[in-house]
């Protein structure tokens, strides 16, 4: 079983509704958890993190937790063209020292 | 402007020659990373460093080596590069703490033939 687990998609939305993104972890001990966003060919970018049960937004961004199910989603509101990227759920060990990635999810937002 | 510096952007080089990749960071982070980024195998931690002179191993670690001599350099050594190294690596740094994520450099793309 993979550490973090993510869809590959890709996955298709069109301009201006919801990307709903999905990671589910293997790790009760985790602690703190992130979205890092990756155009093509450049690093990766860090979006959201959160580390407590629940919703945490961030303006077009909402990111939920629930450490019960191991699961953590990414929200993406009025999607846009420039959202088009792939997006990496991390999963962290309680000293932050080692960051676990999912193999990530392709989204494309169509005009 | 608070970065982390990869340098070379790019690297072709030749098996067995040994080549080090350097990494700076400006934010007096105590976390650095190195991870390389593989098609279908996302990012994987190579090796991590804590705090001057503390290291250890991530997931991939065989043929590399690192040092933290100084805060804000996090250099990544192959002794002796073999074409499976070939890839594009990261390197990263975080301050640390709950919440708080890995600030990534631009990468490096290596090349072994």
């Amino acid at each position: 079983q993979k550490e973090v687990e993510q869809n590959s998609g890709p996955l298709s939305v069109p301009e201006g509704a919801i990307a709903s993104l999905n990671c589910t972890y293997s790790d009760r001990g985790s602690q703190s958890f992130f979205w890092y966003r990756q155009y093509s060919g450049k690093s990766p970018e860090l979006i959201m993190s959160i580390y407590s049960n629940g919703d945490k937004e961030d303006g077009r961004f909402t990111a939920q937790l629930n450490k019960a199910s191991q699961y953590v989603s990414l929200l993406i509101r009025d999607s846009q063209p420039s959202d088009s990227a792939t997006y990496l759920c991390a999963v962290s060990t309680p000293g932050n020292e080692k960051l676990t990635f999912g193999t990530g999810t392709r989204l494309t937002i169509i005009p | 402007e608070a970065q982390v510096t990869q340098n070379p952007r790019y690297l072709i080089t030749v098996t067995g020659k040994k080549l080090t990749v350097t990494c700076s960071q400006n934010m007096n982070h105590e976390y650095m990373s190195w991870y390389r980024q593989d098609p279908g195998l996302g990012l994987r931690q190579i090796y991590y460093s804590m705090n001057v002179e503390v290291t250890d191993k991530g997931d991939v670690p065989e043929g590399y080596k690192v040092s933290r001599k100084e805060k804000r350099n996090f250099p990544l050594i192959l002794e002796s590069p073999s074409p499976n190294q070939t890839s594009l690596y990261f390197c990263a740094s975080s301050p640390g703490g709950r919440g708080y994520g890995y600030t990534f450099g631009s990468g490096t793309r290596l090349t072994v033939v």
